[in-house]
């Protein structure tokens, strides 16, 4: 069975750095891009940035190059997002998601992790 | 980079009643979208990608239709488990931009 399994929720102060994960299993890690999906409270989807495991090639939306990090360690089939100086505005829920084999849709969630960020 | 939008933003239909919800990309993408349904406190669900093909698992009542810059959803029949916001994404080109979102609410 498909799983992507989430950390848990965050509450940080602003100019802290963080790091988010998202463990992948029941599938072939490597062979499947891993997104990260943001969403602002009462907000829509916003796609951050996609990896693919197998050689980490990452790709941003314009939005988010530059202000996050996405990695990925295939050894333990793990995803992450990571903030070096975290904001107020960045106080959102995080998801992630595997695409699909033949398309880049997300065709399986994680429950998302929210990250707080106030002082 | 490609540009979504979605209508209407929100719309009240009642048990029964046949939906559609429209997504306009800002240039064509041929076939390359995706339709998913998130409902309040939980992660989006995806029902369709290719613009027409049905995840697996999902109800018959949904279908998808459209290439090039227009595409639509359709609930056949809406049923009280259908409420939620629906979200189109282009599936071509970085970055993979979602649509704005339509609520749907149930009379």
């Amino acid at each position: 069975e498909v799983q992507v399994v989430q950390s848990g929720a965050e509450v940080k102060e602003p100019g802290e750095s963080l790091r988010i994960s998202c463990k992948g299993s029941g599938y072939s890690f490597s062979n499947y891009w891993i997104g990260w999906v943001r969403q602002m409270p009462g907000k829509g989807l916003e796609w951050m940035g996609i990896i693919y495991p197998g050689d980490s090639d990452t790709r941003y939306g314009p939005s988010f190059q530059g202000q996050v990090t996405i990695s990925v360690d295939k050894s333990i089939n793990t995803a992450y997002l990571q903030w070096s100086s975290l904001k107020a505005s960045d106080s959102a829920i995080y998801y992630c998601a595997r695409t699909t084999g033949s398309f880049y849709s997300f065709d399986y969630w994680g429950l998302g992790t929210l990250v707080t960020v106030s002082s | 980079d490609i540009q979504l939008t979605q209508s209407p933003p929100f719309l009240s239909a009642s048990v029964g009643d046949g939906v559609t919800i429209t997504c306009r990309a800002s240039q064509g993408i041929s076939s390359y979208l995706a339709w998913y349904q998130q409902k309040p406190g939980t992660a989006p669900k995806l029902l369709i990608y290719a613009a027409s093909t049905l995840q697996s698992g999902v109800p018959s009542r949904f279908s998808g239709s459209g290439s090039g810059t227009e595409f639509t959803l359709t609930i056949s029949s809406l049923q009280p488990e259908d409420f939620g916001t629906y979200y189109c994404q282009s599936l071509t080109d970085f970055p993979l931009t979602f649509g704005g979102g339509t609520k749907v609410e149930i009379k």
